[in-house]
């Protein structure tokens, strides 16, 4: 079983939609969570984390994390085509040693 | 966020040819460095992780010979490929650790990444 699993997609969603991005994990102890944006050709960018249960908000991004359930999900409200990209959800485990990064869900936004 | 450097950002080499990669951490220590590699349209994948002061620790598969890592100073991380052939043209990727920069603990910020090509 892989570390972290995220559905590669790809999605796609007309402009002003939102995205909902979906990520689960193996390591019941892992400690912080967080989401990079990949554009084509380009290194990730982080630009999100959480740590604890329940929803963050940063402009029109909201992570939400369920350890119970072992869940970790990114919602893009009012979606632009410039949020077009690959998103990649990453964990860190227990020891804080390692990062392990999920496949990477492509987003395309249909103007 | 922190920032994180690469140099070169392409590389075009012959085969048989060497090619060293730097990541640099501009605005802070890092103490620990990731090196990626990832083909076109292919996932990230963990090729080792540096560590100041110490040998790289290399994933399941990696070569340490043929990927050399020094991480010599506290700002700066080295990936030479050595006798590149054409099968090692990929999208080379640093990231560089970053502890206290938020609350909860530490983080992992990505360098522009380095295209190499062997011809």
């Amino acid at each position: 079983q892989k570390e972290v699993e995220q559905n590669s997609g790809p999605l796609s969603v007309p402009e002003g939609a939102i995205a909902s991005l979906n990520c689960t994990y193996s390591d019941r102890g892992s400690q912080s969570f967080f989401w990079y944006r990949q554009y084509s050709g380009k290194s990730p960018e982080l630009i999100m984390f959480i740590y604890s249960n329940g929803d963050k908000e940063d402009g029109r991004f909201t992570a939400q994390l369920n350890k119970a359930s072992q869940y970790v999900s990114l919602l893009i409200r009012d979606s632009q085509p410039s949020d077009s990209a690959t998103y990649l959800c990453a964990v860190m485990g227990y020891t804080g040693n390692q990062f392990y990064f999920g496949t990477g869900t492509s987003l395309t936004v249909i103007p | 966020g922190a920032v994180v450097s690469q140099h070169p950002s392409w590389v075009i080499c012959k085969s048989g040819t060497s090619v060293k990669i730097e990541c640099r951490s501009l605005d802070f220590q890092a103490t620990t460095m990731f090196w990626y590699r990832q083909f076109p349209k292919q996932s990230l994948m963990l090729m080792a992780t540096s560590n100041e002061g110490s040998k790289a620790t290399y994933e399941q598969g990696v070569e340490k010979d043929k990927f050399l890592i020094n991480h010599a100073s506290l700002t700066l991380s080295t990936l030479t490929v050595t006798s590149a052939h054409p099968e090692d043209s990929s999208f080379y990727i640093c990231s560089a650790r970053v502890v206290g920069d938020r609350e909860g603990g530490e983080t992992q910020y990505f360098g522009p990444g380095t295209r190499l090509l062997v011809l």
